[in-house]
């Protein structure tokens, strides 16, 4: 078992709902990550939170609203999501330290999100 | 580079065989790549991992092998088992930056 946790595992929602995901990490990190897997494409990107501050939003629709009060918390909090919103939401973590560190992303097990 | 609606690469061995997995990145400045390994419902766990200045780093019954002629990397599973079977992805990094950009992954499929 990982040292990243998300809840809910899964999730089925209606367009009009409005949910949250959460992620939890007690590895001791500062970065934090937002992931969409969908069945035929590669992990996409959806955000990026170093030090608590939004380094990088790839794009995402605003129906996507990110949150992370503190280091070792990230939410994604969702509202008129559309069917093809319907993925598996993976939150990794990792020790970003700039320079010539590495990083190493550490996942959780995911929300898989169904969106009827 | 990206892709879209792609059919994911199966790798079918059998069970004792040695497995190969092959990888091309596309960043000829990236110094830091991993091989993650997901199980069906599960997120993506670390396997190895090799900085730019190697060419081969050796870990429990896996190897991976960078090439930066050709941006190419491999994963090594010797006398793979059934519990191996997954999705295996590579990821590039550069240091100093957080973020990872991940390949298509290749799906390896052991039989007993």
């Amino acid at each position: 078992e990982t040292g990243v946790t998300q809840t809910p595992r899964h999730l089925v929602m209606g367009m009009t709902n409005k949910k949250s995901l959460k992620c939890e990490q007690h590895l001791g990190h500062n970065a934090m990550y937002w992931y969409k897997q969908s069945a035929k494409k590669p992990l996409e990107l959806m955000f990026v939170y170093n030090f608590k501050e939004q380094t990088e939003n790839n794009s995402v629709p605003s129906r996507f609203s990110p949150e992370c009060p503190n280091s070792s918390h990230l939410f994604l909090h969702l509202h008129t999501l559309q069917p093809e919103d319907s993925a598996l939401y993976l939150c990794a973590s990792s020790l970003n330290l700039g320079g010539l560190s590495y990083n190493e992303q550490f996942f959780g097990p995911g929300t898989r999100l169904t969106v009827l | 580079g990206e892709s879209v609606g792609l059919h994911l690469p199966t790798l079918s061995v059998q069970e004792g065989d040695n497995s190969i997995i092959n990888c091309a990145y596309s960043n000829s400045a990236s110094d830091y790549f991993i091989w993650y390994k997901q199980e069906s419902g599960k997120g993506p766990q670390f396997i190895i991992d090799i900085r730019s200045n190697m060419d081969k780093r050796q870990g429990q019954r896996v190897t991976v092998l960078l090439n930066k002629t050709v941006k190419h990397l491999s994963l090594q599973i010797a006398a793979t088992q059934p519990g191996d079977s997954a999705v295996y992805f590579c990821a590039e990094n550069k240091s100093g930056y957080s973020t990872l950009t991940f390949g298509k992954g290749t799906m390896l499929l052991v039989s007993p």
